[in-house]
């Protein structure tokens, strides 16, 4: 997990809320991804950046918002959009698009 | 969508024994990742392949890449309980801007 940050680790909101989940790289990365994963599956694409002040949508971007105003932070924030938000999210960072990806040890989140 | 389907979806060996998983995907991709992800954790890189190469060893590991039959396997031998873990493989895409798409793994059980 070294060098990517995901903050907190556990997360509970009540529905209706919205939450913002923190991401931070000091590998001075270009790119970096928000990813969701749900029990016993693979992870999907929320969001994903190839550099500042960019962002792209993925395959699951509704209900979820991004910025990219600092190179090394990437928070997502889950609206009340989002009709089924709790989940593993994972952030990750690769030093250009297409390389590896060096992952976050995931915020687990749960709407009560 | 889901590019990558791995199988088995489960794998239970003793210690001493070798693993192996297979990934498929369904279109042209520049590259072909393989990651591991303890329970709860997350993701940790292990070994990238490109498109125009068969073969790669890292330590335990190999991984063979066809492009025919758009298929790709991980091999770890002399596995250890250490080795217990879930197995994603990931596919970048020709011309994509560096996305990639996560199969939804193949759950590991070594025993001592």
């Amino acid at each position: 997990d070294g060098g990517i940050t995901q903050s907190p680790k556990y997360l509970f909101r009540k529905e209706g809320q919205n939450v913002t989940l923190s991401c931070e790289q000091n590998l001075n990365h270009d790119a970096m991804y928000w990813y969701r994963q749900d029990p016993g599956q693979g992870l999907r694409l929320i969001y994903y950046s190839q550099i500042v002040n960019d962002f792209q949508k993925g395959d699951i971007a509704e209900g979820y918002s991004v910025s990219r105003e600092k190179k090394e932070s990437f928070p997502l924030t889950v609206t009340s959009a989002q009709k089924n938000p709790t989940a593993f999210y994972l952030c990750a960072s690769s030093i250009s698009s297409g390389s590896e990806q060096f992952f976050g040890p995931g915020t687990r989140l749960t709407v009560l | 969508s889901q590019q990558g389907e791995e199988d088995p979806q489960a794998l239970s060996i003793q210690e001493g024994e070798n693993a192996t998983m297979n990934c498929s995907y369904k279109t042209s991709i520049n590259n072909l990742q393989w990651y591991r992800q303890n329970s709860g954790r997350g993701l940790v890189h292990l070994i990238l392949i490109r498109s125009n190469e068969r073969e790669k060893h890292s330590g335990r590991l190999r991984v063979t890449l066809d492009t025919s039959k758009k298929s790709s396997s991980l091999l770890i031998t002399a596995s250890r309980a250490a080795d217990t873990a879930s197995y994603f493989c990931a596919t970048g895409r020709s011309g994509n801007t560096g996305k990639l798409i996560f199969g939804q793994g193949t759950t590991l059980q070594v025993k001592p």
